[in-house]
């Protein structure tokens, strides 16, 4: 079983939808949830980071997470055709940092 | 967020030289450092952790003698990638975790060719 999972799509959405990235890790313990995004070419970006349950937001992003189900998602709203990536889900216990495959995402104009 | 840069970010080698890769945390200090490569739409792959002042711990099938890892300083890890090959090209990237931050930083990759 992998240590985190994510749909690998692609997820295709139109410009101006919301699009709904999900994320499951198997270590319960795990403390700091993270959303990366990945450019074709480019090293990884941190767009969010959640530590407790609940929503976070930032902008058009907001971070869910459920520790009880050890899920964690990431909605993006207004899609733009910038938000076109590859987005990587990470789950940290202590120094330990554990990455999804990623979901690559595609908005269409 | 904190910036990590990374040099060179491309370098074209020929097969049997090594290369060596700079990793600096540039506005904070970085007790742990993390090495990946990645291969053209495949993921992340962690090749090695290391931490200021202490030996690097290798993922399994990682040969530490041909990946060396050195992190001397808080702000400074490097990579050297000994007689390279052409199936050694690929892009390296490093990350940095802070004193202070549970944050994991990337650095911008070096894209490696062997020839």
């Amino acid at each position: 079983q992998k240590e985190v999972e994510q749909n690998s799509g692609p997820l295709s959405v139109p410009e101006g939808a919301i699009a709904s990235l999900n994320c499951t890790y198997s270590d319960r313990v795990s403390q700091s949830f993270f959303w990366y995004r990945q450019y074709s070419g480019k090293s990884p970006e941190l767009i969010m980071s959640i530590y407790s349950n609940g929503d976070k937001e930032d902008g058009r992003f907001t971070a869910q997470l459920n520790k009880a189900s050890q899920y964690v998602s990431l909605l993006i709203r207004d899609s733009q055709p910038s938000d076109s990536a590859t987005y990587l889900c990470a789950v940290r216990n202590n120094n330990d940092m554990r990455f999804g495959a990623g979901t690559r995402l595609t908005v269409k104009p | 967020g904190a910036v990590v840069s990374q040099h060179p970010s491309r370098v074209i080698c020929k097969s049997g030289t090594s290369v060596k890769i700079e990793c600096r945390s540039l506005d904070f200090q970085a007790t742990t450092m993390f090495w990946y490569r990645q291969f053209p739409k495949k993921s992340l792959m962690l090749m090695a952790t290391s931490n200021e002042g202490s030996k690097a711990t290798y993922e399994q099938g990682v040969e530490k003698d041909k990946f060396l890892i050195n992190h001397a300083s808080l702000t400074l890890s490097t990579l050297t990638v000994t007689s390279a090959h052409p199936e050694d090209s690929s892009f390296y990237i490093c990350s940095a975790i802070g004193q202070a931050t549970y944050e994991q930083y990337f650095g911008p990759g070096t894209r490696l060719t062997v020839t």
